[in-house]
């Protein structure tokens, strides 16, 4: 199977907190994507990791793929308000038309 | 505007009545893509565009739906005879070509069929 399960689906923290978010499959990826979704908007794109082993950072938000590429992490230090959305990994589809296919989501809420 | 746009933003129809719904891309995108975001199944590709032409329509659920792109950029997505089934945020995309590409996404028009 090439789906993305994420975890976990709903995540509600104290503002100042550490999180993960974890995206996984038992396939091999080429690249995975992470974004980001508030409500009443589309998704926007955080990242995109494509080697394995590959860390990167966006202020707090530090992104990392696994060493064979079948699983990717989302990490938040120090959680604020204004990281509250859905986050969804995605992977491109078969064909090379661009399509993508998402993982659920993790809906996270973080009270000031 | 610079980004994708949809329209309307929220649509409620009767079931069984056909809705069209509509998306600018980003001026000079080629690839344009329609999503589909549910509670119950998340975010579901639906079908692409590489300029007028729709190689990739394997997402589309049913016969009911369909789509069009004129001109190398406005889409249409119809769905015909609509089910409560159908009710769904639709997400529209353009990428400046096909392939592994950011894609932008538009606010979506979220569908309500009673």
């Amino acid at each position: 199977t090439q789906l993305l399960e994420q975890s976990p689906q709903f995540l509600s923290i104290q503002e100042g907190e550490n999180l993960t978010v974890y995206c996984n499959s038992s396939s091999v990826f080429s690249s995975l994507q992470w974004y980001r979704q508030e409500p009443g908007e589309g998704p926007v794109l955080l990242v995109t990791v494509v080697t394995g082993g590959e860390v990167k950072k966006l202020k707090r938000l530090t992104f990392q793929f696994g060493d064979a590429r079948k699983d990717s992490s989302l990490h938040i230090t120090a959680a604020q308000p204004g990281d509250t959305g859905l986050y969804l990994c995605a992977r491109h589809g078969s064909g090379n038309t661009g399509k993508l296919i998402f993982g659920q989501g993790t809906t996270l809420q973080v009270k000031p | 505007g610079a980004g994708v746009s949809q329209s309307p933003s929220n649509k409620v129809t009767e079931k069984g009545k056909d809705v069209e719904l509509r998306c600018d891309p980003i001026s000079g995108h080629t690839a344009l893509y329609w999503y589909r975001q549910s509670l119950g199944q998340g975010l579901e590709f639906l079908i692409y565009f590489q300029g007028n032409s729709a190689p990739d329509k394997s997402g589309l659920p049913s016969d009911r739906f369909s789509a069009e792109r004129t001109g190398g950029s406005v889409s249409t997505l119809t769905i015909q005879r609509t089910q409560q089934e159908d009710s769904a945020v639709y997400l529209c995309a353009s990428s400046f070509s096909s392939g592994p590409n950011e894609q932008f996404f538009g606010p979506g028009t979220r569908l309500t069929v009673l």
